[in-house]
């Protein structure tokens, strides 16, 4: 199993530009989301999908949008590059499981790291 | 919203000894309280967690431990070697619906010195 696979693993964009983010998850999961890791502020959260056909606004969404593809795709979408989205930025997806249907873990996939010059 | 400090943001420990990482959150309606390893260029790994109805959680080497009441959490490390070297993120979410949005702190960096 690959888990959670993330593409590009790098990117530098200019001001402006415009690029997508892809997440692909082979673990059958109802959930995904999107985390951007800054320096010293960990990871925050800036959409997830709770299951195929919906998505919600984390904590900064601002100037990204995101789309559900189908159950194992989720895409980051970034329309005008600025430099305060220099990051990196990581996939995660999450399942149910047992009897009570508890969420499993969240696993992350390996991250783009993306520079806005 | 949860919010979740994390202390200290370095650790050194001699390799042999204990490492504590500490973290409160903010939110007490919160009940999922992971910790993630995260080794340099690479994705965060779970290492252990632990659910509201339980005080402590041992796997080996580590464990966690749960206070509700004040609302805090801790990661302990045994017996320390070199690998266990890299930066450990705790985090906090409720169980709402069927999505876990995590809340993380901003990260220890734990140098295991041999």
């Amino acid at each position: 199993n690959a888990g959670v696979t993330q593409t590009p693993k790098f990117q530098v964009l200019k001001t402006g530009q415009s690029m997508t983010l892809q997440c692909a998850q082979d673990m059958n999961h109802n959930s995904m989301y999107w985390y951007r890791q800054d320096p010293g502020m960990g990871l925050r959260l800036i959409y997830y999908s709770a299951s195929e056909g919906t998505t919600d606004k984390g904590e900064v969404p601002n100037g990204y949008n995101v789309s559900r593809l189908n159950k194992r795709e989720f895409s980051l979408r970034l329309e005008s590059a600025a430099p305060s989205q220099t990051s990196v930025y990581f996939c995660a997806s999450s399942g149910r499981t047992g009897g009570i249907l508890m969420n499993t873990e969240a696993f992350f996939g390996q991250g783009t790291r993306l520079t806005v010059v | 919203g949860e919010n979740v400090e994390q202390h200290p943001s370095t650790l050194s420990v001699q390799e042999g000894d204990s490492a504590v990482i500490k973290c409160t959150y903010s939110d007490s309606a919160s009940n999922y309280f992971p910790w993630y390893k995260q080794e340099l260029g690479k994705g965060p790994q779970l290492i252990i967690d632990i659910r509201s109805n339980v005080g402590e959680k041992k796997d080996q080497r580590i464990a966690v431990t749960l206070n509700k009441t004040a609302k805090h959490f801790s990661l302990h490390i045994t017996e320390t070697q070199p690998e266990d070297s890299a930066v450990y993120f705790c985090a906090a979410s409720r169980s709402s619906g069927s999505a876990r949005q995590l809340t993380f702190g901003s990260g220890t960096q734990l140098t295991v010195l041999p």
